[in-house]
């Protein structure tokens, strides 16, 4: 069956520290990834796709398809950076997996 | 442009009832997908459904149904409701169908309890 894991329920970091939020996936294929964002009191929101190679409010994610992982980066953290955030795989024909999520704190 | 809404935002129901949700996606918007959102199980993805056709499905029983409106506007069915069906049911909107080629776009959430 297809998973998303994320070992950390709770990642804490100073500010201007680097920030890692792992992501592994187990899915048959080749899924599309994905990173989803959700700050305090507002909606949840689309952070970052794997198939854009896009780099969002300075976070990227890089896929090893070796290691089936798919970890958020961002080399110097904010306080407004402080919130859950979802990894999540898709395959045509297969559903679409969310991982528990990770609650990012940036202490000041 | 107007964000995605979700109506009612609040519902209390008792075990047994149906209900049914209501999303209106962004205007242009015609893909529109559900998912259901709960303390132990986190963010699980329930369909989408793209000009009126249910494309992808997830893992739920035939308790919930949804359908999707020539306007684009979606509606979610829960019928005999159980206590597990207590959950912020989000819906997101996107220009096109699956997930990989455009943007979704998440109302906040209609919060059902089942008492």
């Amino acid at each position: 069956a297809q998973r998303v894991t994320q070992p950390e329920k709770l990642l804490s970091v100073f500010k201007g520290a680097p920030v890692e939020l792992k992501c592994n996936y187990s899915y048959s294929g080749s899924p599309e990834l994905f990173w989803y964002v959700q700050y305090s009191r507002q909606r949840l929101q689309l952070l970052l796709r794997h198939i854009s190679r896009e780099s969002i409010k300075g976070f990227t994610a890089d896929l090893n398809k070796g290691e089936t992982s798919f970890h958020l980066k961002k080399p110097f953290a904010q306080e407004e950076d402080s919130a859950m955030y979802y990894c999540a795989a898709y395959n045509y024909g297969q559903n679409f997996v969310f991982g528990p999520g990770t609650r990012l704190s940036v202490l000041p | 442009k107007a964000g995605v809404t979700q109506t009612p935002r609040y519902l209390i129901k008792t075990r047994g009832q149906q209900v049914t949700l209501s999303c209106s996606p962004i205007s242009g918007h015609r893909s529109v997908s559900w998912y259901q959102q709960t303390p132990g199980q986190g963010l699980q993805f329930l369909f989408e459904y793209f000009s009126e056709t249910q494309r992808n499905k997830g893992n739920f029983p035939g308790r919930f149904s949804g359908r999707q409106f020539s306007n684009s506007r979606s509606e979610m069915n829960v019928s005999t409701l159980e206590l597990g069906d207590s959950a912020l049911y989000l819906c997101a909107s996107s220009t096109a169908q699956g997930f990989s080629t455009d943007t979704q776009y998440f109302g906040p959430g209609t919060r059902l309890t089942v008492l």
